[in-house]
């Protein structure tokens, strides 16, 4: 699976867009860029994925760039619930998929 | 529906001692996966389940842990005896089949304090 790079934290105010980036330059061409974060305490939770195209769902936006070599994950409206830990993860799909996960990017938003 | 359930919460024990975790997956879910995080890092793999059969336990230290899923259902993670290093979260995870890896469900997570 590829490696990913991602910024150890953030910062947002509550109200405004987060948009956390990604770095994965050696992805493959079969392979998605998974979205998951992990609040305090709790385990990981898969928010969003993309192969090429960019995804809406009611959690958040993925915008992959076209070379696929990076990609942003946005929360249009952040508030202090999605205050945690989200990991960009890449894998293929199917039975030899595998989460891998770094460390992440810790977002903190803020009143 | 309910969520990936695991218990205890937490444990608290000495080296060398054993400890047992245990995991009810979502309603029928094939996988289950058995993830250590340690304090500061992302959940790390070690052992995946289809049904009661082992898809990967590559990165399961095998001299010490261990894991069963008899029925396929629920699932119990051993360590056996445990090292202060053993001490994490230890989280488990499930998903619909090996088709939707990608897309797992949590559950809270044991936390192992090792003195």
């Amino acid at each position: 699976d590829a490696k990913t790079t991602q910024p150890t934290s953030m910062d947002c105010a509550e109200g405004r867009a987060a948009n956390l980036p990604c770095n994965h330059s050696t992805i493959s061409g079969n392979e998605y860029v998974y979205w998951y974060r992990q609040i305090h305490s709790q385990g990981p939770q898969y928010i969003i994925h993309g192969l090429k195209n960019n995804e809406t769902n009611e959690m958040a936006s993925l915008i992959i760039t076209e070379d696929r070599k990076s990609s942003t994950l946005i929360l249009p409206h952040a508030t202090l619930r999605d205050t945690a830990v989200y990991y960009c993860i890449v894998s293929v799909t199917g039975t030899a998929s595998k989460l891998t996960f770094g460390t992440g990017t810790r977002l903190q938003v803020t009143l | 529906e309910a969520g990936v359930a695991q218990s205890p919460r937490y444990k608290i024990i000495e080296k060398r001692q054993s400890v047992a975790f245990w995991c009810n997956p979502i309603s029928g879910h094939a996988t289950l996966y058995w993830y250590q995080q340690i304090l500061g890092q992302g959940p790390k793999l070690l052992i995946q389940f289809q049904n009661n059969g082992v898809v990967d336990d590559s990165q399961l230290p095998k001299d010490r842990f261990s894991a069963e899923r008899l029925k396929g259902v629920d699932s119990t993670l051993k360590i056996q005896p445990a090292k202060l290093e053993d001490s994490a979260v230890y989280l488990c995870a499930s998903s619909l089949d090996l088709s939707t890896v990608s897309t797992q469900y949590f559950g809270p997570g044991t936390r192992l304090t090792v003195l």
